[in-house]
This record gives structure tokens, C-alpha cells and sequence, in this order.
């Protein structure tokens, strides 16, 4: 079975500085990993995902992730935040692709 | 633009009708995924179509029934609906290996 967890309904951070957002995974065989961005009234759309190899993966619009194995988990990064960044943030394991309520994340100028 | 286009945007209708939702996927991608987004449940898993067959069930309730054809676009039916019905509902398309799906913009029901 595949499942993930997001602990924190919201994240509050403040322009220019970093941000995380928080994802740790259950899975048997192959996490296989992928990271999702939902705009307002927008459907949701890929940023970057987790296969095989190195254990930063890098994705769309400055965003990373680093796979960590012994703390399964799977956090999402950016070295700075903007505004525009605020949107709600999914993690999801590739063989379901089920989701569960996202984390949002608001940047304040 | 995603390739995975949701038809129709927007639907109001009345308690105990039934609505049909289509969905057509991107190019050549034979899985078809549909989900509910409400405020209180976030994205709920609904269904899982490959290339016409059934894969995989989520909370999908009995009034609810899905389909994908010959020509991989699939519909949603939803029957007997109810105001608790009232969501977003998204479909996804994902090809083979390791790929990303890729979601349409969805269909915002609206019962009254």
C-alpha cells in the first residue's frame, strides 16, 4: 500500500524567505514520489516528482525536493518565497495518485 | 494548456437530477483518474480508467458511476444528486512509465 501524509493544513511565510512544505510517505516497494500546485479555480498541475536516482530532485518554478529515505519523507523546498507562490501544495504516491486535503501556503509580502 | 479538456465548466442543476461529466484526455494517455474537490474533504480519489477497463475504486458512492469508451474520453455520471454533491470535479490523464498525470480545469457543480 501507498499512502503519504501532509501535517500542516497551512504554512504561513514571508517573502524572500525560505519555505518548506511537508510531506512523509508509507509505502511498500518503490516510493515513487510526485509534488502538485493547485491555483485558485485552476486544476492541478505537476512540479516536480521523485523515481530513482538523486535524492534532490529538482522541479518547475524554483521549487525542490528532497527525498530523504530514512525519515520517509519527501519535503518540498524553495530558497525564496514569493507572493505568487501561494497556492495549495500536494503530495501524492505515483501508483495511486490519491490526494488528500494539500497543505496551503501563503506568502505575505 | 494541459491537453486534458473538461467539459462543461460550470453545471448548476436541481436536487435528484442527474448530470453527465466528460472528460478527454490527452493524446495517446490511456489512464483517465476523476476526483471531487470539496472545502471539507479536499481531493478525493473517485475512479481509475485504463484504456476502457476499471483499475482501482476510491470513495466513489453508488449514485455515481463512471465510464471510459472506445476513444479514451470518459464520462462521470452522477444521479439522484444531492446539495452535498456541490464540487469541483477533476479529471486526470497519465500516460505509461513513470510519467506525471495531468489534470483538466474541471467541471464546478452546482446543486440547488
Amino acid at each position: 500500500a501507498q499512502s503519504v501524509a501532509q501535517p500542516e493544513d497551512q504554512v504561513n511565510v514571508a517573502e524572500g524567505n525560505p519555505l518548506t512544505v511537508k510531506c512523509t510517505y508509507s509505502v511498500s516497494g518503490n516510493p515513487y514520489l510526485f509534488w502538485y500546485v493547485q491555483y485558485p479555480n485552476r486544476g492541478l498541475q505537476f512540479l516536480l516528482k521523485y523515481i530513482t536516482g538523486d535524492n534532490l530532485v529538482k522541479g518547475s518554478y524554483g521549487f525542490e525536493a528532497e527525498f530523504n529515505k530514512s525519515q520517509t519523507s519527501f519535503h518540498l523546498k524553495k530558497p525564496s518565497a514569493l507572493v505568487s507562490d501561494s497556492a495549495l501544495y500536494f503530495c501524492a504516491p505515483y501508483s495511486t495518485l490519491t490526494f488528500g486535503k494539500g497543505t496551503m501556503l501563503l506568502v505575505s509580502p | 494548456d494541459s491537453g486534458v479538456t473538461q467539459t462543461p465548466k460550470h453545471l448548476i442543476t436541481a436536487t435528484g437530477q442527474r448530470v453527465t461529466l466528460r472528460c478527454s484526455p490527452r493524446s495517446g494517455d490511456l489512464s483517465v483518474y476523476w476526483y471531487q474537490q470539496s472545502l471539507d474533504q479536499g481531493l478525493q480519489f473517485l475512479i481509475h480508467y485504463y484504456n476502457g477497463e476499471e483499475r482501482a475504486k476510491g470513495n466513489i458512492l453508488e449514485r455515481f458511476s463512471a465510464q471510459q469508451f472506445p476513444d479514451l474520453h470518459s464520462e462521470l455520471n452522477l444521479s439522484s444528486l444531492e446539495l452535498g454533491d456541490s464540487a469541483l470535479y477533476f479529471c486526470a490523464s497519465r500516460g505509461g512509465g513513470n510519467t506525471e498525470a495531468f489534470f483538466g480545469q474541471g467541471t464546478r457543480l452546482t446543486v440547488v
